[in-house]
């Protein structure tokens, strides 16, 4: 069974342009997270989906960020205009049900010049 | 959800048993000790989980004390590929909690030939 897939695996973009990270998590698995990780920090938690809602988006700064996930599967994040501070990992996981085991993609590397 | 303790890093000779060890004094009843590890450029990858009994699979077994205030993650036969940054952390598990995923800086393992 596939895991979790992210695209792109990388991105370099410069500072003030938007850029957005797609998602497609394990079939089946109604919870969706994105999560946001710097160099030598562990990840963080930035929203999670329950199906298409977005329940838990406290940590997501919602000036630059967005994300959506359209019919409950599919998720996209999006930052615009992107900051020199943005450069990190970004990585989405999924779970069954929340409160369940989540498993990870392998994330994708912004590099804001 | 409680707060972990572990080394920022260890050492261990290839094909040697490597122990990893987590503080968790402050668990509650009804936390699960989680390990996930994260080699270099990927997702975090789930290991194993445990409330208070120990477990096994084909990846590693966990050792919970019986006061549940620490557990060790153990890999048998320690190879390069398991060279990673292994994280313990205590979440709920069960339907519909929150139960989120709360990343320390974990333990950087090297495994040497």
């Amino acid at each position: 069974e596939a895991g979790v897939v992210q695209s792109p695996r990388y991105k370099i973009i410069e500072k003030k342009q938007p850029v957005a990270f797609w998602c497609n998590p394990i079939s089946g698995h109604n919870t969706l997270y994105w999560y946001l990780q710097n160099l030598g920090q562990g990840p963080e938690l930035l929203i999670r989906y329950e199906n298409e809602e977005a329940v838990d988006d406290s940590q997501l700064p919602k000036d630059r960020f967005s994300a959506e996930r359209l019919k409950g599967v599919d998720s996209t994040l999006k930052i615009q205009p992107a900051e020199l501070g943005d450069s990190a990992v970004y990585l989405c996981a999924s779970s069954l049900f929340v409160g369940d085991t989540q498993y990870f993609g392998p994330g994708t590397r912004l590099t804001v010049l | 959800d409680a707060k972990t303790t572990q080394p920022p890093s260890m050492d261990c000779a290839e094909g040697r048993a490597a122990n990893l060890p987590c503080n968790h004094s402050t668990i509650s009843g009804n936390e699960y000790v989680y390990w996930y590890r994260q080699i270099h450029s990927q997702g975090p990858q789930y290991i194993i989980h445990g409330l208070k009994n120990n477990e096994t699979n084909e990846m590693a077994s966990l050792i919970i004390t019986e006061d549940r205030k620490s557990s060790t993650l153990i890999l048998p036969h320690a190879t390069l590929r398991d060279t990673a940054v292994y994280y313990c952390i205590v979440r709920l598990f069960a339907w519909g909690s929150q139960g989120n995923l709360i990343f320390g800086k974990g333990t950087k393992l090297s495994v040497k030939p």
